[in-house]
């Protein structure tokens, strides 16, 4: 398994601001991805982000609006830029290891109120 | 892409076997089925992964027939800490296994 934090853990930002949410793992993993979850609904994948590449964004979600870093491998980004209200959410980070299968672990999220 | 299909709630009582099915009719040959647990407030936690027949761990089994069309999570003797959101997911490193379904919400009364 692996352990990850995330930061903040909420926020209530204004609208046409930004927020960057951290996500830190705390061993190497090389395959990273940052889901939305509305209230009561499902996760939705924004962007798969492996080190050493650009992230790979999910149809629906592009660069501009959700900017992601992804530095080394054990640390990631994800910017949630120009918030609207329709963006207040929880933003997950997640990662998984190689293989043939995909067993993901997931950060404790960041929940992200904008008015 | 397999579609996996949840019961969207169920109810149960303290000490009882919960069985949730998810149905996935298009799972491809290499896909494996994972299913996760959430809680409120809180990020998805991998239960168990599965290929076929039976898988059993220290949480659930996870029984799976020789079609792989479906699977079902079997939740022995469950406690009112087992409220949760499940999620079955099916897919392979490919990158189909990130898609989440509804998931279904599982109630336990005392």
């Amino acid at each position: 398994s692996a352990v990850i934090s995330q930061k903040p853990s909420r926020d209530i930002c204004q609208r046409g601001t930004s927020l960057t949410i951290q996500c830190q793992v705390d061993s190497q993993v090389t395959m990273m991805f940052w889901y939305r979850q509305q209230p009561g609904q499902s996760l939705t994948l924004i962007a798969t982000a492996n080190q050493g590449s650009e992230a790979t964004y999910e149809s629906g979600f592009v660069i501009d609006k959700f900017p992601i870093s992804r530095p080394n491998l054990t640390f990631s980004t994800l910017t949630v830029s120009n918030l609207s209200p329709e963006d207040s959410s929880i933003y997950l980070c997640s990662v998984a290891r190689t293989g043939d299968s995909y067993e993901q672990y997931f950060g404790p999220g960041t929940r992200l109120t904008v008015t | 892409l397999a579609k996996t299909t949840q019961p969207i709630s169920m109810d149960s009582y303290e000490g009882q076997e919960v069985n949730i099915t998810c149905s996935h009719n298009n799972i491809a040959t290499n896909d494996y089925i994972t299913w996760y647990q959430q809680f409120p407030s809180q990020g998805p936690r991998f239960i168990i992964q599965g290929y076929k027949t039976k898988v059993t761990n220290e949480v659930a089994s996870l029984f799976i027939p020789a079609d792989r069309k479906s699977s079902t999570l079997s939740l022995p003797r469950v406690s009112l800490s087992d409220t949760a959101v499940y999620y079955c997911l099916v897919g392979n490193n490919a990158g189909n296994m990130l898609t989440f379904g509804g998931g279904t919400r599982l109630m336990v009364k005392p």
